[in-house]
């Protein structure tokens, strides 16, 4: 049973554009749900991460977006650049502990 | 802060040895590490959890005997892959858990080719 599923497998985007990642999740008692950029051969690497008694959580140009009542969040990128280029994962858990995380979505921003 | 690293970045052994892949947290201590599997272009699999002092916990479908855990000190975890076999081979990642914070790290991860 995956735990959480995440949209879509693959986004491409111009320069200056905003991708929208979502993730749903089953689990109620999940109360962390971070976002992970990855790059090529490299570990994944905390981009952001909010917990359930928000609504919304800015850092730069990353925003994740968080819907209890629907068990729903999202990561925006605003003004993405080619660098942004890499694999995403969500992922829900309870901090501290294994996390269950999303199949990934393959980010292309082209210039 | 909160920087965990993992020694060696690549491997390259036979069929039959064993490889040592080491985890550390190098400006944190980390009562718990997590050991993760990843194909090519998949997601994260959790193989085990384990906690200092104490024997790690599998994940149901990992043999315990072929991937030995050891989580010796606060700051240092070890995955041994036994006998390894070709369909070992893939990106091993290890985390640990910053108690100050809650939260969990990554590694950069350890690409095992079994030849």
């Amino acid at each position: 049973q995956q735990q959480v599923k995440q949209s879509p497998q693959s986004l491409i985007v111009q320069k200056g554009g905003i991708p929208i990642i979502n993730c749903a999740y089953e689990n109620t008692a999940f109360d962390y749900f971070p976002w992970y950029q990855q790059f090529p051969g490299k570990g994944p690497a905390l981009l952001i991460a909010i917990r359930p008694d928000v609504s919304e959580k800015k850092e730069g140009r990353f925003t994740i977006s968080f819907n209890k009542s629907a068990k729903q969040f999202s990561l925006h990128i605003m003004d993405s650049q080619p660098g942004d280029s890499a694999t995403y994962f969500c992922a829900a858990g309870h901090s501290g502990y294994a996390l269950n995380f999303g199949k990934g979505t393959s980010l292309l921003v082209t210039p | 802060g909160a920087v965990v690293s993992q020694h060696p970045s690549r491997v390259i052994c036979k069929s039959g040895t064993s490889v040592k892949i080491e985890c550390r947290s190098l400006d944190f201590q980390a009562t718990t590490m997590f050991w993760y599997r990843q194909f090519p272009k998949q997601s994260l699999m959790l193989m085990a959890t384990s906690n200092e002092g104490s024997k790690a916990t599998y994940e149901q479908g990992v043999e315990k005997d072929k991937f030995l855990i050891n989580h010796a000190s606060l700051t240092l975890s070890t995955l041994t892959v036994t006998s390894a076999h070709p369909e070992d081979s893939s990106f091993y990642i290890c985390s640990a858990r910053d108690g100050s914070y809650n939260e969990q790290f990554f590694g950069p991860g350890t690409r095992l080719t079994v030849l």
